[in-house]
């Protein structure tokens, strides 16, 4: 374990399903950060909270939305997706006071939409 | 064009060989990463370098930020250090965003 926690390690869903992906640091860090793995693409970031607060939000479609209850914690809740959404989703954590330190990954969460 | 670019995009060794693997980047940066991650799919943070050269163990990382290049070398690789391995950069300009490369596929054959 890296001190990432992300869960579940794999999930099936329909397109019509709602489900939800969740992540937990203990590390003490302040950012949390939703990447999307495609095949043969580089990662792309898709959110980021600082401090609980959502800073960055990189054009994803809404069918994707994130929640970040306190800083420990982030969801990304998924609707109505769609097969092309089909890949590793990996949530990672830094410590942003004074740079940008310890960026840490999750073990990811294997989607594949149906 | 992605901002960060590897080679090569896959690799074959012998068990034992030295291993280099290079990425050049075009933006201004403030530190760069090397990452491997597994099969399994998580990812491992192995070097943040912002200058000159760092080693652990039998992985060696150096940059030339004048050139914007860097490259990771293993030595005497072993089966276990099959993985892909990714470089990324933090951008001067976007705080704490990163860009990737796609990655290097290196399998070790025994």
């Amino acid at each position: 374990e890296t001190g990432v926690t992300q869960t579940p390690r794999h999930l099936v869903m329909g397109m019509t399903n709602k489900k939800s992906l969740k992540c937990e640091q203990h590390l003490g860090h302040n950012a949390m950060y939703w990447y999307k793995q495609s095949a043969k693409k580089p990662l792309e970031l898709m959110f980021v909270y600082n401090f609980k607060e959502q800073t960055e939000n990189n054009s994803v479609p809404s069918r994707f939305s994130p929640e970040c209850p306190n800083s420990s914690h982030l969801f990304l809740h998924l609707h109505t997706l769609q097969p092309e959404d089909s890949a590793l989703y990996l949530c990672a954590s830094s410590q942003t006071e004074g740079g940008n330190y310890g960026y840490t990954f999750g073990s990811g969460t294997r989607l594949t939409v149906v | 064009k992605n901002e960060v670019e590897q080679s090569p995009q896959n690799l074959t060794a012998q068990e034992g060989e030295f291993i280099t693997i290079n990425c050049s980047y075009s933006v201004g940066i403030s530190a760069l990463h090397w990452l491997q991650q597994h099969p399994g799919g998580g990812i491992v943070s192995l070097f943040m370098l912002s200058s000159g050269k760092k080693k652990h163990g039998r992985l060696i990382a150096t940059i030339n930020i004048q050139e914007k290049h860097s490259s990771l070398h293993i030595t005497a690789s072993h089966p276990r250090d099959s993985a892909v391995y990714i470089c990324a950069v933090s951008p001067r300009s976007t705080g704490n965003q990163f860009y990737f490369g796609t990655g290097t596929s290196l399998t070790v054959i025994p």
